[in-house]
């Protein structure tokens, strides 16, 4: 069964530092596009980045420059590192495959919340 | 990186046809085939419902259909039953910056 579980999310104090994993099942990640995408409580989802199979990464604009998206082959998990964290950035964030050719996001794994405050 | 635009609600009876459009832009919807449609319950991850612009991932209800005219793609989903209800939205490829939103439309089926 293809399956991903984030873990990593939690309270934080503005300007910190946290890294989100997301652990996939049934395929591999770095044969397939993975993203991150959050989505701010009551709020609707907004794309975060994504790390192609060939490894270019791309970022949305209001996180550039501090979170970095990687991934881990011998684990196969996917990794957001989110650095100088804002209350902005309070959001539950989905990990999720990207199909290399269509785009679709499928499948999304059930989200992990980051509280960013003090 | 501007949201594609949606409404931010439709509704609609069971039984009847509804359609949520989304606006974008030459630089995402308009110039790509990759329109893709998720709907989200509350508390749930959302699920691809149509990529492609048009396509149906397998198990998806034929119910669900989408096209596209333009800068503006639509999700159509006929003979409305009442576990339609959700939030729905949709994205699109958008070159340099590769995905883009839009703002989500929440179904109700009254």
């Amino acid at each position: 069964e293809v399956q991903l579980v984030e873990t990593g999310g939690g309270l934080i104090q503005p300007g910190g530092s946290l890294r989100l994993s997301c652990a996939a099942s049934g395929f591999t990640v770095s044969s397939n596009y993975m993203s991150w995408v959050r989505q701010a409580p009551g709020k609707g989802l907004e794309w975060v980045s994504v790390i192609y199979s060939g490894g270019s990464t791309y970022y949305a604009d209001s996180v550039k420059g501090r979170f970095t998206i990687s991934r881990d082959n011998s684990k196969n998990t996917l990794y957001l590192q989110m650095n100088s964290l804002r209350a902005e950035d309070t959001a539950v964030y989905y990990c999720a495959r990207v199909g290399g050719n269509s785009l679709g996001f499928d499948p999304w794994g059930q989200g992990t919340l980051v509280t960013v405050s003090s | 990186q501007s949201a594609l635009t949606q409404p931010a609600s439709v509704s609609g009876s069971p039984g009847q046809s509804i359609t949520i459009s989304c606006t974008g832009t030459s630089s995402d919807v308009g110039s790509y085939n990759l329109v893709s449609w998720y709907q989200q319950h509350p508390g749930k991850a959302p699920k691809l419902m149509i990529y492609e612009g048009s396509k149906r991932p397998s198990g998806v209800s034929n119910r669900f259909s989408g096209s596209k005219s333009g800068n503006t793609a639509s999700l159509t989903i006929s003979g409305l039953q009442a576990e339609d209800e959700a939030d729905y939205y949709c994205c699109s490829y958008a070159g340099s910056s590769p995905v883009v939103f839009g703002g989500g439309t929440k179904l109700t089926v009254l």
